[in-house]
């Protein structure tokens, strides 16, 4: 069980164009999701948790105009990267918290590569 | 705020070696979760263990284990007999309610 989603797995775009990246949770539901950014040979930062049904709250430095988070049902968030440019290629990673097992553990998905070119 | 500290960027060592994965974490909660997670070269991040700040219990899963030393702020990782499969980098993060990851730790294993 706890089985998260991401789709699509890689995208490349050109610059300027927006991309849609879901993240969907495949046995339970999760008012709460996460997304994290990765920069080659970094760590994984957060970005912004989503909350079903209410706004998502960014991390200090994300721009939320640029970065759109939508959590309109306790299985799918997705994240919009608006207007996108050559370095806002990375890799995106989403999370997805189950309340069952106490809320402290998160399940992640597999990952989206963005290259934006 | 919460710190997790990974102070070893990279490790490499032979087949059979056996490795151990430091991680220091700075907390003001008495209520908290240490994760340890792998991430192979494929991105997707693997979930290793779970430990909460009122088990100190060490805990060891096959070639897996751990040493929670909450005296020290510790939550250190060994990989006994290491193979080469296990290369990979390795997270240790701290959880409240959202996690915060170490830097990495890339491991190694050469045949």
């Amino acid at each position: 069980g706890a089985v998260v989603s991401q789709h699509p797995s890689r995208v490349i775009c050109k610059s300027g164009t927006s991309v849609k990246i879901e993240c969907r949770s495949l046995d339970f539901q999760a008012t709460t999701m996460f997304w994290y950014r990765q920069f080659p040979k970094q760590s994984l930062m957060l970005m912004a948790t989503s909350n079903e049904g209410s706004k998502a709250t960014y991390e200090q430095g994300v721009e939320k105009d640029k970065f759109l988070i939508n959590h309109a049902s306790l299985t799918l968030s997705t994240l919009t990267v608006t207007s996108a440019h050559p370095e806002d290629s990375s890799f995106y990673i989403c999370s997805a918290r189950d309340q069952r097992t106490g809320g402290y553990e998160q399940y992640f998905g597999p990952g989206t590569r963005l290259t934006v070119t | 705020a919460q710190k997790v500290t990974q102070a070893q960027t990279e490790i490499s060592v032979v087949e059979k070696e056996d490795v151990t994965l430091d991680c220091v974490y700075e907390t003001r909660d008495t209520t908290y979760y240490l994760f340890w997670y792998k991430q192979p070269p494929s991105g997707e991040l693997v979930f290793l263990i779970r430990r909460n700040s009122f088990d100190e219990q060490n805990e060891i899963s096959g070639r897996y284990s751990w040493n929670f030393q909450k005296s020290t702020s510790s939550f250190n990782f060994t990989i006994t007999a290491s193979q080469v499969v296990d290369s990979a980098v390795y997270f240790c993060a701290l959880s409240d309610y959202k996690l915060s990851f170490g830097a990495g730790t890339t491991v190694t294993v050469r045949a």
